[in-house]
């Protein structure tokens, strides 16, 4: 299994909803993170977890919450989003200590429409 | 800091026209290189990498050599394809907390 798994796909929720997002590898990768990405624009980190500890928090407002339960998942919980929090969120994942030699593994998305 | 650069899009070509995507890099040390490529609404997809000077990345016909001397990875095809439009990041990696710092993008269109 070479995959990033993410879902949903697509998630449309209000500003005062509560949703997760989810992230699953099955490669063994020990180094996850996620990305925020806008429209035209390159991604922006966010969160960094290495071996399961968070070890990147790009300074993120505490609407967004990361978790990550064991070395295959990684989850992005939001709380009282606003609409300029609608983005593709992407998550990613790398063997730990080996992104100079293989980089990152991302991906498709969830596209996320805060209304 | 470290940073990338790659040249501003859009860049519209004809089928089988040549291409260049123009990267250039500030790092310390002596960091990877990458270029991904993100086809619409999909996420980024590892195209080539070099992890060293001189290194040439090669992929699906694209082309990348690391050059040190002039701080250059920049991408190259022979002949693109319809099928060849997204857009290009070219990213690079120099150690540390195991960040991958992305350039802007460069997005190509490519019409029959």
């Amino acid at each position: 299994d070479t995959e990033v798994t993410q879902t949903p796909k697509h998630l449309v929720m209000g500003m005062t909803n509560k949703k997760s997002l989810k992230c699953e590898q099955h490669m063994g990768h020990r180094a996850m993170y996620w990305y925020k990405q806008k429209a035209k624009k390159p991604p922006e980190l966010m969160f960094v977890y290495s071996y399961e500890k968070l070890s990147i928090n790009e300074s993120v407002p505490s609407r967004f919450s990361p978790e990550c339960p064991n070395s295959s998942l990684l989850n992005l919980h939001l709380h009282a989003l606003q609409p300029e929090d609608s983005a593709l969120y992407l998550c990613a994942s790398s063997p730990h200590g080996d992104v100079r030699d293989y980089g990152y593994t991302f991906g498709s998305g969830t596209r996320l429409t805060v209304v | 800091g470290d940073s990338v650069t790659q040249m501003e899009g859009p860049v519209t070509l004809s089928e089988e026209a040549f291409l260049t995507i123009n990267c250039t890099y500030t790092a310390t040390g002596y960091p990877s290189l990458f270029w991904y490529v993100q086809y619409p609404g999909e996420g980024l997809q590892l195209l080539l990498k070099a992890t060293k000077a001189d290194d040439k990345g090669s992929n699906k016909g694209f082309e990348a050599t690391y050059r040190k001397e002039t701080t250059s990875f920049h991408l190259e095809k022979g002949s693109v394809q319809v099928s060849d439009s997204a857009v290009y990041f070219c990213a690079l990696f120099s150690g540390g907390y195991n960040k991958l710092i992305f350039g802007a993008g460069t997005r190509l269109a490519v019409h029959p």
